[in-house]
């Protein structure tokens, strides 16, 4: 079974520019999660897709981050512009949903983004 | 708030030693807890986990048990191996609403073990 699948990734631009990732979840995943993980941190999450629909944002900075998930499969992470403070791994990470408790998360390999 | 400490690292033992990490949690309900482990370049794994207190999460030699009275889920292995090298996340689980739970992360502690 394929896992989650990201890119790019590495990315490195210069502040104020503008960047996008993309993630591709396990087939038949309805949860889509995008993570922030600063070096040192743990991975703090950004937001939570059920299908195409959003679960929970509070923790995006809605003023330069946008996250999107049309069809309810793969999804993009945007930040525009972007800040110094930005420089990251983004985690994409997905998982089943329903059942009576949790459901398993499982991680695709990150998006390192240094920002200069 | 849903909150996880964890033992700050880097932690560098000798092949064959012992292991702790020590990780505590607030709480709020009854949260399942886990053991996350991230090797060199690669994503993050589910190590092990445990739903209830008194559960026993064990994985590749690695333990942790639910203690309620102490709200802490430490992780222990009786004898490392250079394989083993990585950083090491606790987490708990909030319920989000709609159905969905959510991870809180602790910080991580990085291990380096020597031959």
């Amino acid at each position: 079974e394929a896992g989650v699948a990201q890119s790019p990734r590495y990315k490195i631009i210069e502040k104020r520019q503008s960047v996008a990732f993309w993630c591709n979840p396990i087939s038949g995943h309805a949860t889509l999660y995008w993570y922030q993980q600063i070096l040192g941190q743990g991975p703090k999450l950004l937001i939570q897709f059920q299908n195409n629909g959003v679960v929970d944002d509070s923790q995006l900075p809605k003023d330069r981050f946008s996250a999107e998930r049309l069809k309810g499969v793969d999804s993009t992470l945007k930040i525009q512009p972007a800040k110094l403070e930005d420089s990251a791994v983004y985690l994409c990470a997905s998982s089943t949903s329903g059942g009576a408790g949790y459901n398993e998360q499982f991680f695709g390999p990150g998006t390192r983004l240094t920002v200069l | 708030g849903n909150s996880v400490t964890q033992m700050e690292g880097p932690v560098t033992l000798s092949e064959e030693a012992f292991l702790t990490i020590n990780c505590t949690y607030t709480a709020t309900g009854y949260p399942s807890l886990f053991w996350y482990v991230q090797y060199p370049g690669e994503g993050l794994q589910l190590l092990l986990k445990a739903t209830k207190a008194d559960d026993k999460g064990s994985n590749k030699g690695f333990e942790a048990t639910y203690r309620k009275e102490t709200t802490s889920f430490h992780l222990e292995k009786g004898s490392v191996q250079v394989s083993d090298s990585a950083v090491y996340f606790c987490a708990r689980i909030a319920y989000s609403g709609a159905g969905s739970y959510q991870l809180t992360f602790g910080k991580g502690t990085k291990l380096s073990v020597i031959p």
